[in-house]
């Protein structure tokens, strides 16, 4: 069954450093998604993307917050200079069409630690 | 403003007893529902969602969920609980414009051989 891989699993970081998550999303999904869980609290959206372009971003995703579709396979999430606050853990989706009426596809995550 | 409550942290259910794990959501419009489980080190698994029709939607693993409009609910269940079952369940929602989804903050199902 095809599924969602993000790499790495883990990721430490010193704060101020800039971090690169990776994402796999399936591969005739169209719709593709971040969302980042602090420890204890919501799972929260961060930004959709489509046709490479976001189509939707909340007010978590500032500026120093990026996304790029680098290839035909990968879609990443770039945070410039990382805080102590940014620690999370960050789910990487997909979908093949608009969420909602098409089943979100989730990533195993990646746990970053911002030090 | 979209949100969605779970109000239990954790639930302990004893093996072959029903379960419920309760949800309430606040929506502008018609909404969106959804139930996912996530397995240690695991992604979110989607288990149901309820779009529009029948209250009553079945899902994987024998989940089914009951949408209640009046009372704003999208409550988790499971006629018999499985050992299996243990795992952390998210309930979420989408306003029926946009493609965010927001999500409760999950509950710590335990069933007790």
């Amino acid at each position: 069954e095809p599924e969602v891989t993000q790499t790495p699993s883990h990721q430490v970081t010193q704060m101020g450093q800039e971090v690169i998550l990776r994402c796999v999303p399936i591969s005739n999904h169209l719709y593709f998604y971040w969302y980042r869980q602090i420890l204890g609290q919501k799972v929260e959206f961060l930004v959709s993307f489509y046709n490479n372009e976001i189509s939707e971003k909340s007010e978590i995703f500032d500026d120093q917050f990026s996304v790029e579709r680098p290839d035909g396979s990968n879609f990443t999430l770039k945070i410039r200079s990382t805080k102590l606050e940014d620690s999370a853990m960050y789910f990487c989706a997909s979908s093949v069409g608009l969420a909602g009426t098409n089943e979100q596809f989730f990533g195993p995550g990646t746990r970053l630690t911002v030090l | 403003a979209q949100s969605v409550a779970q109000p239990e942290d954790q639930v302990n259910v004893a093996e072959g007893n029903p379960l419920t794990v309760k949800c309430t959501y606040s929506v502008s419009g018609n909404p969106y529902l959804f139930w996912y489980v996530q397995y240690p080190n695991r992604g979110l698994q989607f288990l149901l969602k309820y779009i529009t029709g029948d209250n009553l939607v079945k899902g994987s693993y024998g989940f089914e969920a009951e949408f209640n409009k009046s009372q704003t609910s999208f409550h988790l269940k499971k006629p018999s609980a499985l050992v299996s079952d243990s795992a952390l369940y998210f309930c979420a929602v989408r306003a029926n414009t946009g493609n965010q989804f927001y999500f409760g903050t999950g509950t710590s199902l335990t069933v007790i051989p």
